[in-house]
């Protein structure tokens, strides 16, 4: 089966400007995540849906950051503005329900650097 | 708040030897453990879990154990091979919502030297 898509996969932008990480779960699964990885660092967890509700955004920096899961499938993690300290691997996951019973598949990441 | 502390933070092995990475939680309401390997440039992949009512699991080279009293679980794995050189972390599940949130630990970087 496909794996967790995410694009693009690195990005470079100034401080102040704002930035749009896309990520295409597995077919099937109910369950999306948004992690925040700094280099050096676990995933943090920031945001995550289960089919398009949210179930837990409670480390969101919502001043600048937000996601969307429109249709329970796709996802959008947006920041606005960016700050040097944003500068992270930002991963998807997805599983077919809570993790705490079903695996978390990650995708690849988009690697972001703010200058 | 929700901790996951990890130990060793680097890992420098000869191929052959055993390699064993500790890490405590701090949620007593934490129910499952699992363990990811990340390589350069790629998402983390699971590798072996284990949950509250299990003492120890095995799979093949890897082995996990979990001391539910102490909130500590190790990953061990034996006759480590250059291929298993990369990032591992611990993680544990956070708050008692039951959502499945995962709290990761800082990682550990494994080295096996040939």
């Amino acid at each position: 089966e496909a794996g967790v898509a995410q694009s693009p996969r690195y990005k470079i932008i100034e401080k102040r400007q704002s930035v749009a990480f896309w990520c295409n779960p597995i077919s099937g699964h109910a369950t999306l995540y948004w992690y925040q990885q700094i280099l050096g660092q676990g995933p943090k967890l920031l945001i995550q849906f289960q089919n398009n509700g949210v179930v837990d955004d409670s480390q969101l920096p919502k001043d600048r950051f937000s996601a969307e899961r429109l249709k329970g499938v796709d996802s959008t993690l947006k920041i606005q503005p960016a700050k040097l300290e944003d500068s992270a691997v930002y991963l998807c996951a997805s599983s077919f329900g809570p993790a705490t019973y079903y695996e978390q598949y990650f995708g690849p990441g988009t690697r972001l650097t703010v200058t | 708040g929700e901790n996951v502390e990890q130990h060793p933070s680097t890992l420098s092995v000869q191929e052959g030897d055993s390699a064993v990475i500790k890490c405590t939680y701090s949620d007593s309401a934490s129910n499952y453990f699992p363990w990811y390997k990340q390589e350069l440039g790629k998402g983390p992949q699971l590798i072996i879990d284990i949950r509250s009512n299990v003492g120890e699991k095995k799979d093949q080279r890897i082995a996990v154990t979990l001391n539910k009293t102490a909130k500590h679980f190790s990953l061990h794995i034996t006759e480590t091979q250059p291929e298993d050189s990369a990032v591992y972390f611990c993680a544990a599940t956070g708050g008692s919502s039951n959502t499945g949130k995962l709290i990761f630990g800082q990682g550990t970087t494994l080295q096996v030297k040939p």
